[in-house]
């Protein structure tokens, strides 16, 4: 069963306008939260992250909000760059896990020139 | 340089045959992972491992094995047994303690023929 999802396989977004991917968690026990980046035949790379203490996190371009009552969050890539295109995976993870990963499947984000 | 190292990039194996990936990493860090991703699934479990000579499967632990016998490696087994092995095969790791971000390597893309 999927602890960690991601409803939207594709998102395609004109650049310089803002990009949402959104993830939702079944789980109200996960408290650590990240975004990865990943690109085809590569390791994913670690984006951002937000403890479940916050309710945003902020990084350049790049900020994540956390809705804990909707067990919803949202990565916002603003300005959005030709070189965001890729897929962005959220993953969740908490102690009576063993601090192990929970991986959501992945949005393809494409920015159009 | 600090890092987790993927062997092979790509490997090839023949059907009833089992094959061996290796995943070295310099971080210093106590767990690591095994990840295995297919098209549309996003990243599923495989094993995970705390501390050395010891192991958890994940959610597709079947047809794989591990070993933990140096904390810097943990390489993983494709056995025969696996019925569908073709995959992206990733490996990772992160420090155990508090909130933290998992590292991967590159990626080793295992097809049987």
């Amino acid at each position: 069963d999927q602890q960690v999802k991601q409803n939207s396989p594709s998102l395609s977004v004109q650049e310089g306008r803002i990009s949402i991917l959104n993830c939702d968690y079944t789980n109200s026990m996960f408290d650590y939260f990240l975004w990865y980046k990943k690109y085809p035949a590569e390791g994913p790379t670690f984006l951002i992250s937000i403890s479940s203490i916050k309710d945003k996190n902020e990084d350049g371009r790049f900020t994540v909000f956390l809705n804990k009552s909707a067990k919803h969050l949202s990565l916002h890539i603003v300005p959005s760059q030709p070189g965001d295109s890729a897929v962005y995976f959220c993953a969740a993870s908490a102690p009576f896990a063993g601090n192990q990963f929970y991986f959501g499947t992945g949005t393809s984000l494409t920015v159009i020139p | 340089d600090g890092g987790i190292t993927q062997s092979p990039k790509y490997l090839f194996r023949k059907e009833g045959q089992n094959v061996t990936l290796s995943c070295e990493q310099n971080l210093n860090h106590d767990a690591m992972y095994w990840y295995r991703q297919d098209p549309g699934q996003g990243l599923r479990l495989i094993y995970y491992s705390q501390i050395v000579n010891d192991f958890q499967k994940g959610d597709i632990a079947e047809g794989y094995s591990v070993s933990r016998e140096k904390k810097e490696s943990f390489p993983l087994t494709v056995t025969s047994a696996q019925k569908n092995p073709t995959a992206f095969y990733l490996c990772a790791s992160s420090i155990i303690q508090g909130n933290t971000e998992a590292f991967f390597g590159q990626g080793t893309r295992l097809t049987v023929v």
